[in-house]
């Protein structure tokens, strides 16, 4: 097993551009969370989906942000248009059943300038 | 409003020299409490999953326990390799998510 797949590993972009950010669970997880990890902050929840559809996404920090799960494959977190204070690691986590653990991506840094 | 705390935030032990992490908790319904290790640039990796109060898992020369308001993360004559941060995530009411604390940095000198 591969895993939980990030990509890109590292992003870097210019202020007001659109990032895309894209995970792919492990096969068979119904249960895929999108997190921030900030210094300041720590692990942040943004988003989580069940059977590929939202749950909860309170945690999302305006409607800049968005995140689609087509199928259970394959999701993304879009930031449109991006800022430096956006600039964070963010976390794809896949689990099944819910309170086995999750089993988190490598991440991707995104740097805004 | 569910809350994880830990302490301290970063912790310096020589090889060899046992300690604890604390995890505090303030949940309504706790479902879970879960600790991960983090190395530089990787994701959180899971270790345990505690589920009541008296519950004690170990894996190695760590041991978690688990009270009604705090978890430990005991560390037993530690190694280099065990420097990482250590964090702690609970699991509450109905929600699928986890709530993590800041965790706690650890290094561990020969």
């Amino acid at each position: 097993d591969a895993g939980v797949i990030q990509s890109p590993r590292h992003e870097v972009t210019e202020m007001g551009q659109e990032v895309t950010l894209r995970c792919k669970p492990i096969s068979g997880h119904d249960y895929l969370f999108w997190y921030r990890q900030t210094m300041m902050r720590g692990l942040e929840l943004l988003i989580y989906f069940n059977n590929n559809v939202p749950i909860d996404d309170s945690g999302m920090p305006e409607d800049r942000f968005s995140a689609k799960m087509p199928n259970a494959s394959f999701s993304t977190l879009k930031i449109q248009p991006s800022e430096p204070r956006d600039s964070a690691v963010y976390f794809c986590a896949s689990s099944f059943p819910e309170q086995s653990g999750y089993t988190f991506g490598s991440g991707t840094r995104l740097t805004v300038v | 409003e569910d809350q994880v705390t830990q302490s301290p935030e970063a912790l310096r032990l020589q090889e060899g020299e046992s300690s604890s992490l604390n995890c505090s908790y303030t949940v309504s319904g706790l479902r879970g409490l879960f600790w991960y290790r983090q190395d530089p640039g990787k994701g959180p990796e899971f270790l345990f999953t505690l589920y009541s109060a008296g519950e004690e898992k170990e894996k190695e020369r760590l041991k978690a326990t688990l009270t009604k308001k705090e978890s430990f993360l005991h560390i037993t004559a530690p190694k280099p390799e065990d420097s990482a941060t250590y964090l702690c995530a609970v699991q509450a009411g109905s929600q699928g998510n986890l709530i993590f604390g800041k965790g706690t940095k650890l290094s561990v000198k020969p």
